[in-house]
Parts: C-alpha cells; sequence; structure tokens
C-alpha cells in the first residue's frame, strides 16, 4: 500500500497568515492526489483534485501542487473559517490511502 | 445539487452486521461510484471500498476482505455498506461519498453523506 504522511500534525496560525502543509507519498503518484478539509462532526469537503485542480466553490486563497511524491496545500490569507484538520489521500492505486491528517488551529 | 442523505445511528453486538444505506437526492448515482469511508473516535479517515460500474465489481481495502460487501442500486439511488463480524474496533462514524472519475483507476469524492455512527458494544 502506499503510505502518505503529512506534515506538520499540527500547525498554530493566526487570521492573514500563510499556511502550507506537505504531503509525501511512499512512491511515486503522479497528479492523483487529493486534500480534504475536516470540521469537527462534519464529513469532509473536497477542496482540490488532481493535486492542483480547485474544486468549484472553495475560495481561491487554496491552492495545490506537486507531483510525483511531493505536494503542498497552500491557504494564503487564513480566514476563521479555515480551522480545521485537513487530509491529502492518493487516488493512483487502490487502496486508497489517506495521511494523518494536519489539524489548524488558532493561535 | 445532489445530496447524499445516511441512515441513522446504529448500535451492534460484536460478531453481529451491520447495512448503512446512503441515498442520493437531487441527482443519481449513474456515471458515478460511490466511496466508503470510516474514521473511528478521534482518529483521521480510512478508504474502505469503492463501487464504479467501470469497475464491474468492488474495490476494498485488504484489512475488510469477506467482511465487507458495497452494493449501489442505481434504480433507487441508494448505496448500501454491509459490514459483518463487527468487533469494537469498528465502532466509528461511516461515511458515503460520490466518487467522480479522473482516469484509469483515479476517483475523487465530491459529495459526501452526514455520517452515520456505529457503535460496537456487548
Amino acid at each position: 500500500d502506499i503510505q502518505m504522511t503529512q506534515s506538520p500534525s499540527f500547525v498554530s496560525a493566526s487570521v492573514g497568515d500563510r499556511v502550507t502543509i506537505t504531503c509525501r507519498a511512499s512512491q511515486r503518484i503522479a497528479s492523483w492526489l487529493v486534500w480534504y478539509q475536516q470540521k469537527p462532526g462534519k464529513a469532509p469537503n473536497l477542496l482540490i483534485y488532481d493535486a492542483s485542480t480547485l474544486q468549484s466553490g472553495v475560495p481561491s486563497r487554496f491552492s495545490g501542487s506537486g507531483s510525483g511524491t511531493d505536494f503542498t496545500l497552500s491557504i494564503s490569507s487564513l480566514q476563521p473559517e479555515d480551522f480545521a484538520t485537513y487530509y491529502c489521500q492518493q487516488a493512483d492505486s487502490f487502496p486508497y490511502t489517506f495521511g494523518q491528517g494536519t489539524k489548524l488551529e488558532i493561535k | 445539487q445532489v445530496q447524499l442523505v445516511q441512515s441513522g445511528a446504529e448500535v451492534k453486538k460484536p460478531g453481529s452486521s451491520v447495512r448503512v444505506s446512503c441515498k442520493a437526492s437531487g441527482g443519481t448515482f449513474s456515471n458515478y461510484g460511490v466511496t466508503w469511508v470510516r474514521q473511528a473516535p478521534g482518529q483521521g479517515l480510512e478508504w474502505m471500498g469503492t463501487t464504479l460500474p467501470l469497475f464491474g465489481t468492488a474495490k476494498n481495502a485488504q484489512k475488510f476482505q469477506g467482511r465487507v460487501t458495497l452494493i449501489t442500486d442505481e434504480s433507487t439511488s441508494t448505496a448500501y455498506m454491509e459490514l459483518s463480524s463487527l468487533r469494537s474496533e469498528d465502532t466509528a462514524v461511516y461515511y458515503c461519498a460520490r466518487a467522480v472519475a479522473l482516469g484509469g483507476s483515479s476517483l475523487y469524492c465530491d459529495h459526501w453523506g452526514q455520517g452515520t455512527l456505529v457503535t460496537v458494544s456487548s
């Protein structure tokens, strides 16, 4: 199975900050990488697919990049509603696997 | 706008089975897959499996092999996940999601159900 490792696991930031989360795959997955946001008690919400394609309706302050094994999710100017947990997931081959999550907290 | 509505919370005894349903309203599962993901209390997301007509049969995670059955009934726009031989470690929130094909075996989930809490306890 492909292992997905996110870093950091926790990040503390302030409104208006720029934050970057990284995701590393244990083998090459081309651009088959998806990012989800999850708030407590809620289902995950699709942010980005194909490593860099923004889902319709997702604010443009979110962006994704990378290919192969290394990927990033960036939030350019944090808003209060962005404090949540973020997961990457590889969609290259079955079984699909998620990163362990990155919890973004308010400083 | 499609919405996925899941069945209600369940409490089950160890060794029993549970079936969770996921009905699409405002849309159908035609030309889409259905993915099931679970989340144990305080833990991350775990992919369980995906059905997609293109695949013929469901693609399941090895750890659930023999215990999980995924079915999509396109006539009623309802997907089902059945998990058997339940144990305490299966206590989790189970989510269904509509899966969109990108190419090859790559899919992403654009609409999610609200989640169903399954508690396994004696």
